[in-house]
C-alpha cells in the first residue's frame, strides 16, 4: 500500500522559516495536499495541487513539489502555526495520508 | 457557507454497526464538482481516509476497511452516511465527514462525532 512519510516534529523560532516535508514514491506525478490542525479542531486545509493555497490562508503558507517529496513552508513563522500538519495524497483509487507532524514555535 | 454536520451515536458496543449520518448545509449535494467522504481520527493519532461517494454513486474505500464499510448519498436529504459493521475497540475515533474536490482534496470538514466502542 502507498505510504507518506513525514517528521514526527519540526521546531522554529518565531520569525524565521519552517519546512516540514512529505515523501512518498512518486510523489511528484501526484496532488499533494497539506493540512493545519489544532488541539480540538478539525483539520483546515492550508495547500492543495501542490502549491495553491485556498481563499482565507496566509500567503506565508506556501507548498512545492520535488521528485518524491512534497514541502510545506511557512515563511516567517508565527506562534498561532503551532499545530499538527498533515499531507496528504490520493493513489489511484486511495487517498493518504502521512502520519503528522508537530510543528513547535518556540 | 457551506456545512457539514455529523450525527449518530456516541457509543457502540463491540462486533455491532456503527452508524454516522453527515447533513450537509448552505449548498446540495448533487453536485458535479465534488465528492463527500468520511475520515477518522483515533485519539492522539493520525489522519485516516474511509471512504468518499460522489452523488451518482460511485464509491471508493480504504482496502483496508473495505469490507466493513458501506457509504451511501440520500439526495432528497442532502445527506450522506457511513456504516461501520463488526467495530472493534481500534475503531474509536473522531468521525470526520468531508466534501472533497474533484483531486480528492478535503476542503471543507465537519467538526467531529466522536464514537467510542466500548460494552
Amino acid at each position: 500500500s502507498y505510504e507518506l512519510t513525514q517528521p514526527p516534529s519540526v521546531s522554529v523560532s518565531p520569525g524565521q522559516t519552517a519546512s516540514i516535508t512529505c515523501s512518498g514514491d512518486k510523489l511528484g506525478d501526484k496532488y499533494a495536499c497539506w493540512f493545519q490542525q489544532k488541539p480540538g479542531q478539525s483539520p483546515v486545509l492550508v495547500i492543495y495541487q501542490d502549491f495553491k493555497r485556498p481563499s482565507g490562508i496566509p500567503e506565508r503558507f506556501s507548498g512545492s513539489t520535488s521528485g518524491n517529496t512534497a514541502t510545506l513552508t511557512i515563511s516567517g513563522t508565527q506562534a498561532m502555526d503551532e499545530a499538527d500538519y498533515y499531507c496528504q495524497a490520493w493513489d489511484s483509487t486511495t487517498a493518504v495520508f502521512g502520519g503528522g507532524t508537530k510543528l513547535t514555535v518556540l | 457557507q457551506l456545512q457539514l454536520q455529523e450525527s449518530g451515536p456516541g457509543l457502540v458496543k463491540p462486533s455491532e454497526t456503527l452508524s454516522l449520518t453527515c447533513t450537509v448545509s448552505g449548498g446540495t449535494i448533487s453536485t458535479t464538482s465534488y465528492y463527500w467522504g468520511w475520515i477518522r481520527q483515533p485519539p492522539g493519532k493520525g489522519l485516516e481516509w474511509i471512504a468518499s461517494i460522489y452523488y451518482g454513486g460511485n464509491t471508493y474505500y480504504n482496502p483496508s476497511l473495505k469490507s466493513r464499510v458501506t457509504i451511501s448519498v440520500d439526495t432528497s436529504k442532502n445527506q450522506f452516511s457511513l456504516k461501520l459493521s463488526s467495530v472493534t475497540a481500534a475503531d474509536t475515533a473522531v468521525y470526520y465527514c468531508v466534501r472533497l474536490m474533484s483531486t480528492m482534496t478535503p476542503d471543507y470538514w465537519g467538526q467531529g462525532t466522536l464514537v467510542t466502542v466500548s460494552s
